[in-house]
């Protein structure tokens, strides 16, 4: 299974709501990978966890809340987000360790905040 | 944060043509790497070269690095319909921790004109 699972594929939610999004891999990769996207743009790192332990956060607001349940789950969470976090959000996994690799992506879960 | 540049930002070719793409980035890299994003979808990994080599090929993908230019290309021979995309260059850096993430280029958009 080479697979990176992205749920919901769509979200609408209001500025008050919390909403989280789901991303799910089986391969036995330690480290994940959540993104923003905004049209026409390139991806922007969000978070990254290995071996479940957050080891990177590029300065994410805290509406913005990362977990790592376990090695194969990632969830985001989401609370009074604002208009202009509307994006496509991407999770990504690879392998750890020292030896080169590329990483996964997830399809996205194209998100909308009115 | 980004620190690389595609160019050209866009391009369109006829069916059958050579496309090809540049990536130039400013700092030392361990490796760079190229995906390809179809419109509101998941990126998927095309190829990945080593700062050590300078050619790479994977069927109708040539890439080649000049790290003493600090920048790659991408061709794309034969080009269909289907490799109509978002191309995006990016290049792995680790932090003082070790952590590995990739700083993206801005894309490309390629458009084949069947």
């Amino acid at each position: 299974d080479t697979e990176v699972t992205q749920t919901p594929k769509h979200l609408v939610m209001g500025m008050t709501n919390k909403k989280s999004l789901k991303c799910e891999q089986h391969m036995g990769h330690r480290a994940m990978y959540w993104y923003k996207q905004k049209a026409k743009k390139p991806p922007e790192l969000m978070f990254v966890y290995s071996y479940e332990k957050l080891s990177i956060n590029e300065s994410v607001p805290s509406r913005f809340s990362p977990e790592c349940p376990n090695s194969s789950l990632l969830n985001l969470h989401l609370h009074a987000l604002q208009p202009e976090d509307s994006a496509l959000y991407l999770c990504a996994s690879r392998t750890s360790g020292s030896r080169v690799t590329e990483q996964y992506f997830g399809p996205g879960t194209r998100l909308t905040v009115t | 944060s980004q620190q690389g540049e595609e160019d050209p930002q866009a391009l369109s070719i006829q069916e059958g043509e050579n496309a090809t793409m540049n990536c130039s980035y400013k700092t030392s890299i361990n490796n760079l790497q190229w995906y390809r994003q179809n419109s509101g979808r998941g990126l998927v990994h095309l190829i990945l070269i080593r700062s050590n080599e300078r050619e790479k090929h994977s069927g109708r993908l040539r890439v080649t690095l000049d790290t003493s230019k600090k920048s790659s290309s991408l061709l794309i021979t034969a080009s269909r319909a289907a490799d109509t995309a978002s191309y995006f260059c990016a290049t792995e850096r680790s932090n003082a921790g070790n952590n590995r993430k990739l700083i993206w280029g801005l894309g490309t958009s390629l458009a084949v004109n069947p």
